[in-house]
């Protein structure tokens, strides 16, 4: 059974730009989360996923957008790139809407660096 | 609001020596806890979770934590570290399955040979 898949792995972007990342969540599976990882303010909470609704949100601007599709796949974007965006991109699967009682996986989540 | 504290950014110790690594948290309702592990350029690997039931929570890789209420505390500990343990541990906290997780800042554990 494949895993969660992100991609790209590695993205290189300009300051103002905007970008798209992507998660294929494992088969079956119908929530999606993402986090953002950097070294000064560790991971935090995105937004999450669940059947097509977005059910959570974090506290981050409106620059950051994301959106889930009817096979559960997941997209998430960002305008007007700062450099302060760099970071590793999580996201996380799981089958059901209770994530945190059933088993949730992880990707290896996608480097955004913006220069 | 939850919240997450692990104590110490970088622990070593010897191969074969007791890991403990340290995490209290702060939660107003009954929390769900969690260990994952990071390895350099990877994602999330979840070691152990508590949620109901049994306080002392056995994981993968011989990593077990113990749910202690009374000191808000879920410390994850391994008899006799591995070379193959050195990585980034990370205690998370949420309250329902239905909530994202909040995460600690992580500690790094070294493995000295």
């Amino acid at each position: 059974k494949a895993g969660v898949t992100q991609t790209p792995r590695y993205l290189i972007k300009t300051r103002g730009q905007q970008v798209t990342l992507s998660c294929s969540p494992i088969s079956g599976h119908r929530s999606v989360s993402w986090y953002q990882q950097t070294p000064g303010q560790g991971l935090q909470f995105l937004f999450e996923y669940f059947s097509e609704t977005q059910r959570n949100k974090g506290n981050f601007p409106g620059r950051f957008s994301g959106r889930q599709f009817s096979n559960s796949r997941s997209e998430m974007n960002v305008s007007t790139l700062e450099l302060g965006d760099s970071a590793l991109y999580l996201c996380a699967s799981s089958s059901q809407a209770d994530q945190w009682n059933t088993e949730a996986f992880f990707g290896q989540g996608t480097r955004l660096t913006v220069v | 609001a939850q919240s997450v504290t692990q104590l110490g950014s970088h622990v070593s110790v010897s191969e074969g020596a007791l890991v403990l690594l340290r995490c209290n948290y702060s939660s107003s309702v009954p929390p769900y806890l969690f260990w994952y592990v990071q390895y350099p350029n990877q994602g999330l690997q979840l070691l152990l979770k508590y949620t109901t039931g049994a306080t002392l929570v056995k994981g993968i890789n011989g990593f077990e934590a113990e749910f202690k209420k009374s000191e808000t505390s879920f410390h994850l500990t391994k008899p006799s570290a591995h070379m193959s343990d050195a990585a980034e541990y990370f205690c998370a906290v949420t309250h329902s399955g239905n909530t994202p997780l909040v995460f600690g800042k992580g500690t790094r554990l070294s493995v000295i040979a």
